[in-house]
């Protein structure tokens, strides 16, 4: 057990459809980070937020966004879902000063 | 970060050492060698890093080259548990944790009873 938690395990919803996932990382994790994971991209960066601020992004999609509130939970919202949305999608945590990051157990997202 | 390349399976018997190679031959000098290791569809787990200096712990030790081109992740008793994608990842340190992690395609090691 990473000490990331992610919420839900599952999720099936339909085209065009608006999802939340969240995560809760570590305690003492200041840095949280979600990653998409599909069969044929492998695993991919979406974005990064340290203590509430957004730090990094990588390859998110204009209708997907995040946020990380002040007890240091983070959501993922991906709207107008596509077929192509369908992935696990994980949540990671870290410490300020290293980069070793921990990964929660996924949201798998079904998009039918 | 630096690009890494590394075998994309390899096989190892139950009990023997397994070591997985990886090269990253334009690595920077302040850019840390990462392993992970993700066993089918779960999160992937932190294993090991190291700069230049060889590192081990309890799950494994990480072989760094002098010139630091390449390095060699190895769990010294294989189980069948440690049948997972293993990923190698090159990056510098960063305090503030600015960006995250850059996975490839990674190696699939199949550990044979």
């Amino acid at each position: 057990d990473s000490g990331v938690t992610q919420t839900p395990k599952h999720l099936i919803t339909a085209t065009g459809q608006r999802v939340t996932l969240r995560c809760s990382p570590r305690s003492g994790d200041l840095s949280v980070y979600w990653y998409q994971q599909s069969l044929d991209q492998g695993l991919q960066f979406l974005i990064q937020y340290y203590n509430g601020e957004e730090r990094a992004k990588g390859n998110i999609l204009e209708r997907f966004s995040a946020q990380q509130f002040p007890d240091l939970h983070s959501e993922l919202n991906l709207s107008s879902l596509e077929l192509g949305d369908s992935a696990l999608y994980f949540c990671a945590s870290g410490k300020r000063q290293n980069t070793e990051a921990f990964f929660g157990q996924g949201t798998r997202l079904t998009v039918v | 970060d630096a690009k890494t390349t590394q075998p994309p399976s390899m096989d190892c018997a139950e009990g023997r050492a397994a070591n997985l190679p990886c090269n990253h031959s334009t690595i920077s000098g302040n850019e840390y060698v990462y392993w992970y290791r993700q066993i089918h569809s779960q999160g992937p787990q932190y294993i090991i890093h190291g700069l230049k200096n060889n590192e081990t712990n309890e799950m494994a030790s990480l072989i760094i080259t002098e010139d630091r081109k390449s390095s060699t992740l190895i769990l010294p008793h294989a189980t069948l548990r440690d049948t997972a994608v293993y990923y190698c990842i090159v990056r510098a340190f960063s305090g503030g944790g600015a960006d995250g992690l850059t996975f490839g395609k990674g190696t699939h090691l199949i550990i044979q009873p």
